[in-house]
């Protein structure tokens, strides 16, 4: 079965440095979406992406992070300088062409990032 | 305000008993969807069940159904025949419409309930 996978599983940095978190959506799908949770929390949306392009994005998604899709397979998140409230597990999803009743978006095991 | 509002932070349920899990939701639309997802200790997080604004049936998926209810705005999960490997959080989310034009959307997830199942 089709899975979103992410790499890496865990990510421990400085504060101050740039992490990239990689996700390979499922292939056919044309929708994806970063979400993160702090420990603890719920899950809150990031960023949506669409036709290569931001279609929509959160509060949280400031100037510090950024989102490329750089081959037909990879989507990343990149964070320029991660400060300590960054750390979160950060998740990759994807979904198929919006049509009613199948709008389901599918998540990535996540990523775990710390903040140090 | 919460737009989802799951107000059971944590439950028990005895193995192989039924255990409803709420969720209510606010929204003005009148097309929505909203999920069921299951996140287990390992961190990942499980599409459960589905069910949009117009469906006229409940969503069933196996041992998964919602107790969807439009007029009070709930959407509650039953799992019947609980089993050990339930134990998780359970996270109820809404989609929200783009009005970006580009088709794609974001969901808006509960606080979660944490479901231990007791052998």
């Amino acid at each position: 079965e089709p899975e979103v996978t992410q790499t890496p599983s865990h990510q421990v940095t400085q504060m101050g440095q740039e992490v990239i978190l990689r996700c390979v959506p499922i292939s056919n799908h044309l929708y994806f979406y970063w979400y993160r949770q702090i420990l603890g929390q719920k899950v809150e949306f990031l960023v949506s992406f669409y036709n290569n392009e931001i279609s929509e994005k959160s509060e949280i998604f400031d100037d510090q992070f950024s989102v490329e899709r750089p081959d037909g397979s990879n989507f990343t998140l990149k964070i320029r300088s991660t400060k300590l409230e960054d750390s979160a597990m950060y998740f990759c999803a994807s979904s198929d062409y919006a049509r009613a009743g199948t709008d389901t978006q599918y998540f990535g095991p996540g990523t775990r990032l710390t903040v140090l | 305000a919460q737009k989802i509002t799951q107000t059971q932070p944590g439950m028990f349920v005895q193995e192989k008993e039924a255990v409803t899990l709420d969720c209510t939701y606010d929204t003005s639309d009148q097309s929505y969807g909203l999920f069921w997802y299951k996140q287990p200790s390992s961190g990942e997080m499980i599409f459960l069940i589905y069910q949009g604004s117009y469906d006229e049936q409940n969503a069933t998926e196996g041992r998964y159904s919602l107790n969807f209810q439009k007029a009070r705005k709930s959407a509650n999960l039953v799992i019947s025949a609980s089993q050990l490997g339930d134990s998780a959080m359970y996270f109820c989310a809404m989609r929200e419409p783009a009005y970006s034009g580009a088709g794609s959307y974001q969901l808006t997830f509960g606080k979660g309930t944490k479901l231990s199942v007791i052998p």
